[in-house]
């Protein structure tokens, strides 16, 4: 069975500029999460999304926005871009009950010249 | 709010010694908890968990007790290998608030031949 997958696996923008990353989760899972992983730390919550509505979203601002689609595959938007954004941004995705485990994917690596 | 704070790394050990990772938390009720591996280039993978106190997580020759009264989820592993070398992420999800989760900063761990 596929695991979690993300794309693309590399992005190189400019700042100001706006990235849509893309995540398609396991199959059967209907949560989607999103976490950003600075160089060196451990990942920040972004957004959870189960059945298509948000469940939760971290202390990120407003330029950060996602959605779930009815086939529970997941987008998030960063607007705006900053040097601070660059990360490893990672989707998990789960059956969405409390306690289900998440299960990760290897992240799309997002460089801000 | 909930926190997650684990031994600052690198550990470096040699094959066959014993491992311990100190991972405590900070949460309100009865959180869920996690260890994940991060290999190098890859998103995270799940390692083990513990849903309630005293629980035991068990895989790969790994283990960590639900420790409720030190509020603690210490990583053990009796005899590493090469291969384990990795950065380990302790996290937490609450019990009542779906399961987004909150990470240790990470801990990198070494194991030389």
């Amino acid at each position: 069975d596929a695991g979690v997958t993300q794309s693309p696996t590399h992005l190189i923008k400019t700042r100001g500029q706006h990235v849509t990353l893309r995540c398609s989760p396991i199959s059967g899972h209907k949560s989607v999460s999103w976490y950003q992983q600075v160089l060196g730390q451990g990942p920040q919550f972004i957004f959870q999304y189960y059945e298509k509505e948000e469940r939760g979203r971290g202390n990120f601002p407003d330029r950060f926005s996602a959605r779930q689609f009815p086939n529970y595959s997941s987008e998030l938007n960063v607007n705006a871009l900053l040097l601070g954004d660059s990360a490893l941004y990672l989707c998990a995705s789960s059956f969405g009950g409390n306690n289900q485990p998440q299960h990760f994917g290897d992240g799309t690596r997002l460089s801000i010249l | 709010g909930n926190s997650v704070t684990q031994m600052e790394g690198p550990v470096t050990l040699s094959e066959e010694a014993f491992l311990t990772i100190n991972c405590t938390y900070t949460a309100t009720g009865y959180p869920s908890l996690f260890w994940y591996v991060q290999y190098p280039g890859e998103g995270l993978q799940l390692l083990l968990k513990a849903t309630k106190a005293d629980d035991k997580g068990s895989n790969k020759g790994f283990e960590a007790t639900y420790r409720k009264e030190t509020t603690s989820f210490h990583l053990e592993k009796g005899s590493v290998q090469v291969s384990d070398s990795a950065v380990y992420f302790c996290a937490l999800t609450p019990n009542n608030a779906g399961n987004m989760l909150t990470f240790g900063g990470g801990t990198r761990l070494m194991v030389k031949p």
